[in-house]
């Protein structure tokens, strides 16, 4: 069965600092692969997703993720945060053929915290 | 991508009731999907709707505790029926085409006491 691994439930970063968010997954292929940010009170909101092609990704508000099939990880990073990036993110896995009746897979989740 | 409007993003109900939530899409999609996320957790898959027959459930939820309907490509209805505190989430809508990501709902937040 598929799953995903996020190591850490919470991460404290100083404003403007780097951020690398850690994810691993556990599938029978190679997956489709997300990442969400949900903020306080909110939906889901997709940063970047990975199916295939140049293995390092580049997303919205920043945000790039790198797919390391070897270590079956897809782990986030931001070169600067800012205070607005305080939130839960989660990576996710579905199957590669997109459409079909199967969901995603959510890991547990990182919250994100950002010190002045 | 395509907007989600959930309905309702909130209740309160009393235990033993039902509450059917309402999630409409902007567009045609393929498929639509309904989870669960208890507080402070993540999101847990409860069933895949699908259009015209009844919902593929995952394990541990089931078609009488969750009934599904999706009648066309761009609505579906979840009910939680005969509610319990723990059932207390936040539900969440989410959709996808053959060439899209999921996209989601802003969720509605149920607190059943």
């Amino acid at each position: 069965a598929q799953s995903v691994t996020q190591p850490d439930i919470h991460i404290t970063v100083s404003e403007g600092a780097s951020l690398e968010l850690r994810c691993n997954y556990s599938y029978g292929a190679t997956p489709y692969l997300f990442w969400y940010v949900q903020s306080p009170g909110q939906g889901l909101q997709l940063l970047l997703k990975y199916f295939s092609g140049d293995t390092l990704v580049q997303g919205i508000k920043g945000f790039e993720a790198e797919f390391k099939r070897s270590q079956s990880s897809f782990n986030l990073r931001k070169p600067s945060v800012h205070w607005s990036d305080a939130a839960e993110y989660f990576c996710a896995v579905g199957p590669p053929r997109r459409g079909g009746a199967d969901g995603l897979t959510f890991g547990k989740g990182t919250h994100l915290i950002i010190q002045p | 991508s395509a907007v989600i409007s959930q309905k309702p993003s909130r209740d309160i109900c009393q235990r033993g009731t039902s509450l059917t939530i309402q999630c409409q899409v902007d567009s045609q999609v393929t498929m639509m999907f309904w989870y669960r996320q208890q507080p402070g957790q993540s999101l847990t898959l409860i069933a895949t709707a699908n259009q015209g027959s009844e919902a593929t459930y995952e394990s541990g939820f089931v078609i009488d505790k969750f009934p599904i309907s999706r009648p066309n490509l761009t609505f579906s209805t979840l009910t939680v029926s005969n509610m319990s505190p723990e059932d207390s989430s936040i539900y969440l809508c989410s959709a996808e085409t053959l060439t899209t990501e999921a996209f989601f709902g802003q969720g509605t937040r149920l607190t059943v006491v």
